[in-house]
C-alpha cells in the first residue's frame, strides 16, 4: 500500500478557474507536507511546504493541512495554461524518508 | 552554482555494463537523496547523506546499487550490470538543514538513463 495517495487525474479545469489537488497519507507521524509541480521531462520544483494544521497561502496557492483526517490539498487559483503539469504531494517525517505520491496530472483549458 | 546539477543528462547502456551518474548539490547544503523515477510515477526514495554519512540506503532496489558521497559534497550514484529495470530517471535533490520538519529539498534536472 502506497504511503503518500493521489488521483492521477487528469483533473481538467477551465483557465481562471480553481484547481484542487488533494493528498492522503498513511503515516500519522508525518510531520511537514511538500508540493512539487512537475511539467513533462523536467524535474520536480517546490511550491509551498506546510507543517502545521490550517491553510498556508502563497500568492495564488493555498496549501491546507488536516492532521485528523491525514489530509492534505493544494488551491490554485486563477488557474492558466502555464499551471498545466504533475503535482506531486510529499510527506516527511524526522529520522524517516520523503515518500512521494505518484503525482495528479493537471491540464488548464484556455 | 545556483542550483543542483546533475551529469550525465542522459545515458543509454547496454545490459551488463556499470554506469556512473554524478550530482553536485547546491553548495553548502547539509543533504542529499537520490530517487528513482519511472514513468508516470513519483519519486521513489534510493538513499540519503548527510554531509559524507550515508545513513539511509533502505531504498537501494538491489546490491548493484552503490552511492557514495566521500567529501560531503559532490556524490556519485553506481549502478552495476545494468539492467533493463534499472531504466528510469534519477533524480538528485539537496537540502540545507540535516533534519527536522522543515527540510526543503531541491532537485536536479536528473539523469535519464536507458539500459538496452
Amino acid at each position: 500500500q502506497k504511503e503518500v495517495e493521489q488521483n492521477s487525474g487528469p483533473l481538467s479545469v477551465p483557465e481562471g478557474a480553481i484547481a484542487s489537488l488533494n493528498c492522503t497519507y498513511s503515516d500519522r507521524g508525518s510531520q511537514s507536507f511538500f508540493w512539487y509541480r512537475q511539467y513533462s521531462g523536467k524535474s520536480p520544483e517546490l511550491i509551498m511546504s506546510i507543517y502545521s494544521y490550517g491553510d498556508k497561502e502563497d500568492g495564488r496557492f493555498t496549501a491546507q493541512l488536516n492532521k485528523a483526517s491525514q489530509y492534505v490539498s493544494l488551491l490554485i487559483r486563477d488557474s492558466q495554461p502555464s499551471d498545466s503539469a504533475t503535482y506531486l504531494c510529499a510527506a516527511y517525517r524526522d529520522g524517516q524518508n520523503f515518500v512521494f505520491g505518484p503525482g495528479t496530472r493537471l491540464s488548464v483549458l484556455p | 552554482g545556483a542550483g543542483v546539477s546533475q551529469s550525465p543528462r542522459y545515458k543509454v547502456a547496454k545490459r551488463g555494463q556499470d554506469v556512473a551518474l554524478r550530482c553536485d548539490p547546491i553548495s553548502g547544503h547539509v543533504s542529499l537523496f537520490w530517487y528513482q523515477q519511472a514513468l508516470g510515477q513519483g519519486p521513489e526514495f534510493l538513499t540519503y547523506f548527510q554531509n559524507e554519512a550515508q545513513l539511509d540506503k533502505s531504498g537501494l532496489p538491489s546490491d548493484r546499487f552503490f552511492a557514495e558521497r566521500p567529501e560531503g559534497s559532490v556524490s556519485t550514484l553506481k549502478i552495476q550490470r545494468t539492467q533493463q529495470e534499472d531504466s528510469a530517471v534519477y533524480l538528485c535533490a539537496s537540502s540545507f538543514l540535516s533534519g527536522g520538519f522543515s527540510n526543503e529539498q531541491f532537485f536536479g534536472p536528473g539523469t535519464r538513463l536507458t539500459v538496452l
